[in-house]
């Protein structure tokens, strides 16, 4: 079965730092990755997904099938990027497996 | 509406009472889900609706009764919990065909407690 590893619970980086979040993949196949965002009080909502290549507020993540990753980057974090982060792969048709999930903290 | 909605926000509720959870889209999807978040965890899928018809059932216990009564509405039965089903729930939909992109859009949950 398809699984997603984020090494990293926590994360802190300070404002303006790189930041780049952590996501390991196990499929055989032609994987569909996702990244989704709780921000506090907040829904869970899409962040991005491999399939599309675009960026969203700044971030981008690239599928590399040789290192089974899909790793989540920005160049300058920004305080608002401070949230929780799910790596997700699609199995079947419909079910989303997600990850631990890693919390990104931006210090001032 | 491009929103998935879900009522009550709140509810507390002994080991013996039945109460019922809503979820509400008017986004013309047709495949809803539940699941369950612990603190601290990711959601973990609970069951999936395709076209009004139960498609995915994660093992499931009996205790939790979902329903789809149209494509717009899904509920979620409780009877005889435990302390331990105390959690978020979510409800989420999406478009229910294979090549349709896969993003799932969530409501903001019910946080339940069982006493």
């Amino acid at each position: 079965a398809q699984r997603v590893t984020q090494p990293e619970k926590l994360l802190s980086v300070f404002k303006g730092a790189p930041v780049e979040l952590k996501c390991n993949y196990s499929y055989s196949g032609s994987p569909e990755l996702f990244w989704y965002v709780q921000y506090s009080r907040q829904r869970l909502q899409l962040l991005l997904r491999h399939i599309s290549r675009e960026s969203i507020k700044g971030f981008t993540a690239d599928l590399n099938k040789g290192e089974t990753s899909f790793h989540l980057k920005k160049p300058f974090a920004q305080e608002e990027d401070s949230a929780m982060y799910y790596c997700a792969i699609r199995q079947g048709a419909q079910k989303l497996v997600f990850g631990q999930g890693t919390r990104l903290t931006i210090n001032p | 509406d491009t929103e998935v909605t879900q009522t009550p926000k709140h509810l507390v509720m002994g080991m013996t009472n039945k109460k019922s959870l809503k979820c509400e889209q008017h986004m013309g999807h047709r495949a809803m889900y539940w699941y369950k978040q612990k603190a601290k965890k990711p959601p973990e899928l609970m069951f999936v609706y395709s076209y009004e018809k139960l498609s995915i059932n994660e093992s499931v216990p009996s205790r939790f009764s979902p329903e789809c009564p149209n494509s717009s509405l899904l509920n979620l039965h409780l009877h005889a919990l435990q302390p331990e089903d105390s959690a978020l729930y979510l409800c989420a939909s999406s478009q229910a065909q294979l090549l349709a992109g896969g993003e799932q859009f969530f409501g903001p949950g019910t946080r339940l407690t069982v006493l």
